[in-house]
């Protein structure tokens, strides 16, 4: 089993609409999660951090379920430059990140 | 405030050549991580380094790769005797502290002819 998983998509979302898609970690001693994006061939941005039950930036909701061991992400009302991959990071340990493949989401107008 | 720096963003190799690959972190950061990328992949972990030490070379190829970040300058990713599957996208990341988030630069794209 892969130490953090994402659906890789890709999540076709209507333009206003919501879409939400989950990442499931398997160290249950991971400390702090984070979301970024990433946009076709350049550098994942940071999004949001996620170090307690959850956190919310706008339209962006970020929820983290330690008994299940999955974080969330929610985006709503979709803008057409939500397009992009969202990548799911675990910080397992001082100095150790495990990225996700990745979540593909593609606003359409 | 200026943000994680790469250079240079493109750099072509022919295979057997040396490759150096620069990135100068965020100021007040002092934790650097390197990472891979291949066309249609996800990011992967080559090394974590802090002033003066690797800390985790885990993702580092045991041969041909090498990363160093000195007391003073940048830090190094080196790849000696590029091959083709040596081609890819090369991110460095840095931190504040060892479990803050880390910001990205705009990568070295690498190719060999």
């Amino acid at each position: 089993r892969k130490e953090v998983e994402q659906d890789p998509g890709p999540f076709n979302v209507p333009e206003g609409a919501t879409v939400a898609f989950n990442c499931t970690y398997s160290n249950s001693a991971s400390q702090s999660f984070f979301w970024y994006r990433q946009d076709c061939r350049k550098e994942p941005k940071l999004l949001m951090s996620v170090y307690s039950s959850g956190n919310e930036d706008g339209r962006f909701t970020a929820q983290l379920n330690r008994a299940s061991q999955y974080i969330s992400l929610l985006i709503r009302d979709s803008k057409l430059s939500d397009s992009a991959t969202y990548l799911c990071v675990v910080n397992l340990e001082a100095g150790k990140f495990q990225f996700g493949a990745g979540t593909q989401v593609v606003v359409t107008p | 405030n200026a943000g994680v720096m790469q250079n240079p963003r493109h750099l072509v190799r022919r295979r057997g050549q040396e490759a150096r690959l620069r990135c100068s972190p965020m100021k007040g950061h002092s934790h650097v991580y390197w990472y891979r990328q291949l066309p249609e992949e996800g990011l992967k972990f080559m090394v974590y380094l802090q002033k003066e030490n690797i800390i985790d070379e885990s993702g580092m190829p045991k041969e041909r790769f090498s990363a160093e970040f000195p007391k003073e300058g940048p830090s190094i990713l080196r790849i000696q005797q590029v091959v083709r599957g040596d081609s890819a996208a090369y991110f460095c990341a840095s931190s504040r502290s060892a479990n803050q988030p880390q910001h990205f630069g705009d990568g070295t794209r690498l190719s060999i002819l």
